[in-house]
């Protein structure tokens, strides 16, 4: 068990409508990272925070948004969702303070979004 | 940029062969190096890192020694099992900035056959 927990498990929406997928990472870790696996097994990062403030931005859409809570929750929001959005979509923490720029992420099982 | 190169797969084996997942990578600074599986229907979990050069990290059976002379973490197995079949990731860890910034290879696929 990696400590983080991602909701829900498996989504299933239709073409045009918003979702929200729903992370905590390990206690104590105040960064959280998203990424987007595709069925070609690639895991293309999306977007990075720690501590509640946006770190990083990787290859996420204009439709795709997310923030980071003061609790350490974070939350990705998929909008005008399309075909080709669906995808397994993971969610992962670490502590990355200080001098632990060399710490490893711990993933979440992911939530699997389905666009029909 | 940070970079990280891996063989593509898939990789077929049979059970109790070597296993050798090739990995090269791009950095500016000092790195730490990572080798993440991600078995079926699960998300990634790490398997062995190395935080500086000539380094060896080690679990499972697994092992890889991070060369800085010849940028390279490639991961090793002397005898896989059927179980060992999952996605290699390989990663690479610095500082950019105030932050901590990952970068993963594309992944390996590997089968392992009785």
């Amino acid at each position: 068990d990696s400590g983080v927990t991602q909701t829900p498990k498996h989504l299933i929406t239709a073409t045009g409508q918003r979702v929200t997928l729903r992370c905590s990472p390990r206690s104590g870790d105040l960064s959280v990272y998203w990424y987007q696996q595709s069925l070609d097994q690639g895991l293309q990062f999306l977007i990075q925070y720690y501590n509640g403030e946006e770190r990083a931005k990787g290859n996420i859409l204009e439709r795709f948004s997310a923030q980071q809570f003061p609790d350490l929750h974070s939350e990705l929001n998929l909008s005008s969702l399309e075909l080709g959005d669906s995808a397994l979509y993971f969610c992962a923490s670490s502590g990355g303070t200080g001098s632990s720029y060399n710490s490893p992420l711990h993933f979440g099982n992911g939530t699997r979004l389905t666009v029909t | 940029g940070d970079s990280v190169t891996q063989m593509e797969g898939p990789v077929t084996l049979s059970e109790e062969a070597f296993l050798t997942i090739n990995c090269t990578y791009t950095a500016t600074g000092y790195p730490s190096l990572f080798w993440y599986v991600q078995y079926p229907g699960e998300g990634l979990q790490l398997l062995l890192k190395a935080t500086k050069a000539d380094d060896k990290g080690s679990n499972k059976g697994f092992e890889a020694t991070y060369r800085k002379e010849t940028t390279s973490f490639h991961l090793e197995k002397g005898s896989v099992q059927v179980s060992d079949s999952a996605v290699y990731f390989c990663a690479l860890s610095g500082r950019l900035g105030g932050y901590q910034k990952v970068t993963f290879g594309t992944g390996t696929k590997l089968q392992v056959i009785p």
